[in-house]
């Protein structure tokens, strides 16, 4: 079946730091779209990607759409401790008739003191 | 703006029993999905309904069944519960066939199953 090959699986990183996560698929996805999810919680969209090269920004947060359509990555710059948690990809198929969507395993973002 | 909302937040069942859980959808999306969610793990897909009629179907158990109201809420029912099946149950809305719809989550239920 389809699957997200999303990495890296966890990252340990410092406060200030720089972050990059990416997703890739065999299949070509018509939407990508990136999660965050802290413990407990549901998953929060925190940027839906349209088109192929789209490059969209929401804060700190910066994420692509491959050209390919196969592919996305998620930035995050200058990391602050409420960062931490678990970031997951998906790829949308979006038709008349329904949609589909396959996550990734999910990046876990620690921070170090 | 109004979010998924699921209910309840925590549930408490015995191995055997049943449970209902309930999902609210953002006004005007047609479209339901359940995901099942194990301690570090991500969500698994179990079902998803689009105009109150099932659209997909994944990991679901024979055990579970779930359906989409004429007010687009829906209701996933868990019978003969096992001890496995304690999970975070998220649900999960989005306007099919806009184009620029993407899920948007609720909180989700925990399940605990004793």
């Amino acid at each position: 079946g389809q699957q997200l090959n999303q990495s890296p699986q966890s990252m340990f990183i410092q406060e200030g730091e720089d972050v990059s996560m990416n997703c890739t698929s065999s299949s070509i996805f018509n939407t990508w779209l990136w999660y965050k999810q802290d413990p407990g919680e549901g998953p929060v969209l925190l940027i839906a990607l349209y088109k192929a090269g789209e490059l969209t920004s929401n804060g700190r947060l910066t994420a692509q759409f491959g050209i390919t359509r196969k592919d996305s990555f998620l930035n995050i710059s200058a990391s602050i401790p409420s960062d931490v948690g678990i970031y997951f990809c998906a790829g949308q198929w979006v038709s008349n008739r329904d949609d589909k969507i396959i996550f990734g395993k999910g990046t876990r973002l620690h921070i170090l003191p | 703006a109004a979010g998924v909302i699921q209910s309840p937040r925590h549930l408490i069942k015995e191995k055997r029993e049943t449970a209902t859980l309930k999902c609210y959808p953002i006004p005007r999306h047609d479209t339901v999905y359940w995901y099942q969610q194990g301690p570090g793990q991500d969500p698994q897909f179990l079902i998803s309904f689009y105009e109150k009629m099932q659209s997909d179907k994944g990991s679901i158990p024979d055990r579970f069944s779930a359906q989409q109201f004429s007010d687009y809420h829906s209701e996933l029912n868990m019978s003969s519960l096992e001890l496995g099946d304690s999970a975070l149950y998220f649900c999960a809305s989005s306007a099919t066939g806009t184009g620029d719809s993407p899920l948007h989550f609720g909180n989700g239920t925990r399940l605990t199953v004793t």
